[in-house]
């Protein structure tokens, strides 16, 4: 079966601190990779996905991820982070042939300090 | 636009009770996922329609839980003989559902009913 682990459930940066948000997963064939942001009182939001092609990602609000298949791993970075990126996060995978499917990690709080 | 659409946001019920919560997917969108999230957690998956049929309903926990889409478009997440530990967050998400792509379309969420069995 397929998991999904994020490092660290809870990270804080400083503004303009660059963010790192951990995600591996654990799949016998590279899955289809997705990124997505939960702000309070609000539904899930798709950040950035990989599918095939180009290992690195972008996605909106300046986030990137970079899928590096020899670590099955897939993280989340920001260059600079703002007051407005503070929501949590979520990493989640859908096996190829297991369409909808989607299994996700236990997410990652972000926090951004003045 | 509008999004997709739950209802209730809140449901509070006694253990032992049936309940039912709704989600109104995106116009045009063929594919519907429920999801259960609870505290500290990411969401489950529960089940996925394509149109009319569960695609996938490998999720549900158990014969108390059922869901149907008989017009391809709203869909009821049923909840028989309620417990304390179906409190949780349900979510519902809907997408296009181009074939071949559903693997991975991006999948539109609502924003959840909160359900609470005392």
């Amino acid at each position: 079966a397929q998991s999904v682990t994020q490092l660290g459930s809870h990270v804080s940066v400083s503004e303009g601190a660059l963010v790192l948000l951990r995600c591996n997963y654990s799949s016998s064939v590279p899955p289809y990779l997705f990124w997505y942001v939960q702000y309070p009182n609000q539904g899930l939001q798709l950040l950035l996905k990989y599918t095939t092609g180009a290992t690195l990602v972008k996605g909106i609000n300046g986030f990137e991820a970079e899928f590096k298949k020899s670590e099955t791993s897939f993280h989340l970075t920001k260059p600079s982070a703002h007051m407005s990126d503070a929501a949590e996060y979520f990493c989640a995978v859908i096996e190829p042939g297991r369409a909808g499917k989607s299994t996700f990690g236990d997410g990652t709080t972000l926090t951004v300090k003045p | 636009g509008a999004g997709v659409s739950q209802t209730p946001s809140n449901k509070v019920t006694e253990k032992g009770k049936y309940v039912e919560l709704r989600c109104d997917p995106i116009s045009g969108h063929t594919a519907l996922y429920w999801y259960r999230q609870s505290l500290g957690q990411g969401p489950e998956f529960l089940i996925y329609f394509q149109g009319t049929g569960a695609a996938d309903d490998s999720g549900l926990p158990n014969d108390r839980f059922f869901a149907v889409r008989p017009e391809g478009s709203v869909s009821t997440l049923k909840i028989q003989r309620t417990e304390r530990g179906d409190s949780a967050v349900y979510l519902c998400a809907s997408s296009f559902g181009t074939s071949g792509r559903v693997g991975h379309d991006e999948q539109f969420f609502g924003p959840g009913t909160r359900l609470t069995v005392l």
